[in-house]
């Protein structure tokens, strides 16, 4: 098993650009997650989707969009990239039930 | 809301010594609590959860301990390598069912020196 995926690896914006970030499981996962991790502001929620076919904001969605595309796949978008997203994005996904989340290696955006 | 807080923010200690994080949180009334490990420029990975019933979670060299009552919980690990090296990372979830969703302290970040 892959477990988490996500790509890009690495992503240069300049301000005003858009971009969707991919993140995949293949883990049979009902719910997923999508984090931004700052310096000294630690991991933050940006939209999660408890099942296929349903999201919901977390705690910092101002500026983002997402997709629940099928179980397997959820997608975070960024219609009009800002300086103050340069962040790196992590995905998760935690089986129904579960109470651990499993992260993917991290998605790092930076926006000029 | 809850709130998770971590201390120290960093920690360097010499190869070999045994070593405490420490993780607080401002709700009591949670379900479990987890010890995540991050290597830099990695995802993060879970290393223990403690279920709410539960004092003390052991794996290996680690062994986490929770007192819900006061809000606390401690990592302990012992006979530290220059491996161990990395942020750890406590979590407390805000509920159960379908809306499980983690709120994360900001991290330790451990130097084991050889």
């Amino acid at each position: 098993n892959a477990g988490v995926t996500q790509t890009p690896k690495f992503q240069v914006l300049k301000t005003g650009q858009s971009m969707t970030l991919q993140c995949a499981q293949d883990m049979n996962h009902n719910s997923m997650y999508w984090y931004r991790q700052d310096p000294g502001m630690g991991l933050r929620l940006i939209y999660y989707s408890a099942s296929e076919g349903t999201t919901d904001k977390g705690e910092v969605p101002n500026g983002y969009n997402v997709s629940r595309l099928n179980k397997r796949e959820f997608s975070l978008r960024l219609e009009s990239a800002a300086p103050s997203q340069t962040s790196v994005y992590f995905c998760a996904s935690r089986r129904q039930g579960g109470e651990t989340q499993y992260f993917g290696p991290g998605t790092r955006l930076l926006v000029l | 809301k809850q709130e998770v807080t971590q201390i120290p923010a960093a920690l360097s200690v010499p190869e070999g010594e045994n070593l405490v994080l420490n993780c607080s949180f401002t709700d009591s009334a949670i379900y479990n609590l987890q010890w995540f490990r991050q290597d830099p420029g990695k995802g993060l990975t879970s290393l223990l959860l403690i279920q709410s019933s539960q004092r003390e979670q052991t794996s290996g060299r680690l062994n986490a301990s929770l007192d819900k009552s006061s809000g606390r919980s401690t990592l302990y690990i012992a006979a530290s390598q220059p491996g161990d090296s990395a942020t750890y990372l406590c979590a407390v979830p805000n509920s159960g069912g379908s809306n499980y969703k983690l709120t994360f302290g900001k991290g330790t970040l451990l130097t084991v020196n050889p």
